[in-house]
């Protein structure tokens, strides 16, 4: 089966400071992976998406990710966070072979201080 | 183009009572998911129509949770009778449905039982 981790919680980065949040994943075949982003209230936004090809993705909002198949990780990345930035971000792994089915995982909450 | 409309987008009931969420994916999306978000976790996926067909249901609580897409376009997702931790935002989403092709969401539905 199928599943996603992300093993921060809450992070707090200053405006202007760079962030990273992690990703790992675990399923047999190449996945699909995706990074959401969700806004209090909100349903989720893509923020970007790898199927195949270039391993570093770009998205919208600034925002990359770089899938590394050694260790099955999907970070995401920003050089410059903007207070517009926090919220929560969720990685998301699906496959052809289960039906497109996406697993999330539980999230990480991102706090942005002036 | 529209997005994935849902209602409504707050519901309180008892518990015990009934309930009703009701979503329009967007127009030429073939693939139709509801999501469960419980409080501090990622979404977990209650079923998953292809068309009007389901692909999966395996995590929708059948005793109590039922879902339908009318012609393979709208889709109601019914709990009855409900109890405390069905508390939870209900996230219809949708996709292509060919394949390599990302989940657009809709803005939820937050559920409270009380």
């Amino acid at each position: 089966a199928q599943s996603v981790t992300q093993p921060d919680i809450h992070i707090t980065v200053s405006e202007g400071a760079s962030l990273e949040l992690r990703c790992n994943y675990s399923y047999g075949a190449t996945p699909y992976l995706f990074w959401y982003v969700q806004s209090p209230g909100q349903g989720l936004q893509l923020l970007l998406k790898y199927f195949s090809g270039d391993t570093l993705v770009q998205g919208i909002k600034g925002f990359e990710a770089e899938f590394k198949r050694s260790q099955s990780s999907f970070n995401l990345r920003k050089p410059s966070v903007h207070w517009s930035d926090a919220a929560e971000y969720f990685c998301a792994v699906g496959a052809r072979s289960n039906d497109y089915k996406l697993s999330f995982g539980a999230g990480t909450t991102v706090t942005v201080r002036a | 183009e529209a997005g994935v409309a849902q209602s409504p987008r707050y519901k309180i009931i008892e518990k015990r009572q009934s309930v009703a969420f009701w979503c329009n994916p967007i127009s030429g999306h073939a693939t139709l998911y509801w999501y469960q978000q419980i409080l501090g976790q990622g979404p977990k996926l209650l079923i998953q129509f292809q068309n009007n067909g389901v692909v999966d249901d395996s995590q929708l609580p059948k005793d109590r949770f039922s879902a339908e897409r009318l012609k393979g376009v709208d889709s109601t997702l019914k709990i009855q009778p409900a109890k405390l931790e069905d508390s939870a935002v209900y996230l219809c989403a949708s996709s292509l449905g060919q394949g390599r092709t990302e989940a657009f969401f809709g803005q939820g539905t937050r559920l409270t039982v009380v």
